[in-house]
């Protein structure tokens, strides 16, 4: 079956650092790939996406670039700030329109 | 759009009792899922349905819980009688399938439910 996996947290950082969050996924044909992440308190909210192998997903200074040679889509910020504070899904979507999502990342940045 | 609407943000329940959660779906959205969330088992889908028939109900963890969509426009998940084990955030999503590109799920702020 499909599965995601992502790197445990909590991931604890100074403002300005450089994030990497790690996902990998085990998955039949070629699937979707997103991230999504939830703030304190809220639901889980679209961040970034790419459809097809090579592809690169960027929003809000995050960047994933779908690598299918390696079966991975890790999440990349050159610089953190305080506010990127949240717990962060990697998830994929094979047949259907289900996602499958990994257990989650949470990033702590301090001031 | 006000985007998806659960209520309630909160409920606290005894054991045994019925519990039921409710979403609105974004206007237009044809899919719509039921996720819990907790600590130790992440998020995991219960149950979704297209065009409101239930499509794979296959994470739904026992007969205490159900779920109907009776409209394109609501939803409920029921747990019937509730355990403390029960205790989780439940989220509603929604969304639908574009022509091009991937799907994109909204999800609402989700019911955070405790069993005592």
């Amino acid at each position: 079956g499909n599965s995601v996996t992502q790197m445990e947290g909590p991931v604890t950082l100074s403002e300005e650092a450089f994030l990497t969050i790690n996902c990998t996924y085990t998955a039949t044909g070629y699937p979707s790939l997103f991230w999504y992440v939830q703030y304190p308190g809220e639901g889980l909210q679209l961040l970034l996406k790419a459809t097809k192998a090579d592809d690169k997903g960027s929003n809000k200074g995050f960047e994933a670039t779908y690598r299918k040679e390696t079966t991975s889509f890790h999440l990349e910020k050159g610089s953190v700030q305080v506010s990127d504070s949240a717990v962060y899904f990697c998830a994929l979507k094979a047949a259907g329109n289900k996602l499958t999502f990994g257990g989650g990342t949470r990033v702590l940045v301090k001031p | 759009d006000a985007g998806v609407i659960q209520s309630p943000r909160h409920e606290v329940t005894e054991m045994g009792q019925e519990v039921t959660l409710r979403c609105k779906p974004i206007s237009g959205h044809d899919y719509l899922f039921w996720y819990r969330q907790t600590m130790m088992r992440g998020l995991e889908l219960l149950i979704y349905f297209n065009n409101n028939v239930p499509i794979d109900d296959s994470g739904m963890p026992e007969d205490r819980f159900s779920a109907k969509m009776p409209n394109a426009s609501f939803s409920t998940l029921k747990i019937q009688p509730s355990e403390p084990r029960d205790s989780a955030v439940y989220f509603c999503a929604s969304s639908f399938l574009p022509r091009t590109g991937a799907p994109q799920a909204f999800f609402g702020q989700g019911t955070r439910l405790t069993v005592v």
